[in-house]
């Protein structure tokens, strides 16, 4: 079965750094998503990805974030200036299309700032 | 916006008993429950899911239950076994947005 696959699975960076978490949905998929989850906290929703544009964002994804989809493969999401906040595991998704609301993950890619 | 609720955080069972994961949510307007699995080091993954339409789905061992007029909506997990336990997420969604709001998580542990 095609899945969504994620890297790094682990990534560690100092303070302030730019980090790219990278995604490869499963290819005929449309709809591309972005989740993290602290330690302990719920799944929080940050962005969602449709026809090379931004379709829905959550009020954590603010500046210091962004989504691009560079080529037809891969759904990046960029940290310009990571805090010690943005430590979570970082969860991204795809889906079909329209009528198909099951989401597929990706494993995840656990960030740690320090 | 959307909050879910999921309880209990941990929920330790012996094999072969039942387990049940309760969940409410806040917006009268979300129509998809959906349930994922979340085995140690792996993803998360759908194993069932239910639309405001219907009050329960059944999937061999697994079951959802709805109620729409209380906004919860729960997981039955009957005849366990140690491969059941994982992290179950709940989750609800508004027709049209397609972007599930999570619950915390439950972690079910199963003992032999």
């Amino acid at each position: 079965e095609p899945e969504v696959t994620q890297t790094p699975s682990h990534q560690v960076t100092q303070m302030g750094q730019e980090v790219i978490l990278r995604c490869v949905p499963i290819s005929n998929h449309l709809y591309f998503y972005w989740y993290r989850q602290i330690l302990g906290q719920k799944v929080e929703f940050l962005v969602s990805f449709y026809n090379n544009e931004i379709s829905e964002k959550s009020e954590i994804f603010d500046d210091q974030f962004s989504v691009e989809r560079p080529d037809g493969s891969n759904f990046t999401l960029k940290i310009r200036s990571t805090k010690l906040e943005d430590s979570a595991m970082y969860f991204c998704a795809s889906r079909p299309g329209q009528a198909n609301e099951k989401l597929f993950f990706g494993s995840g890619t656990q960030l740690s700032v320090l | 916006g959307e909050n879910v609720e999921q309880h209990p955080s941990t929920l330790s069972v012996q094999e072969g008993d039942s387990a049940v994961i309760k969940c409410t949510y806040s917006d009268s307007a979300s129509n998809y429950f959906p349930w994922y699995k979340q085995e140690l080091g792996k993803r998360p993954q759908l194993i069932i899911d239910i639309r405001s339409n219907v009050g329960e789905k059944k999937d061999q061992r697994i079951a959802v239950t709805l109620n729409k007029t209380a906004k919860h909506f729960s997981l039955h997990i009957t005849e366990t076994q140690p491969e059941d336990s994982a992290v179950y997420f709940c989750a609800a969604s508004r027709g049209g947005s397609y972007i599930p709001t999570f619950g915390r998580g439950t972690s079910l542990i199963v003992h032999p």
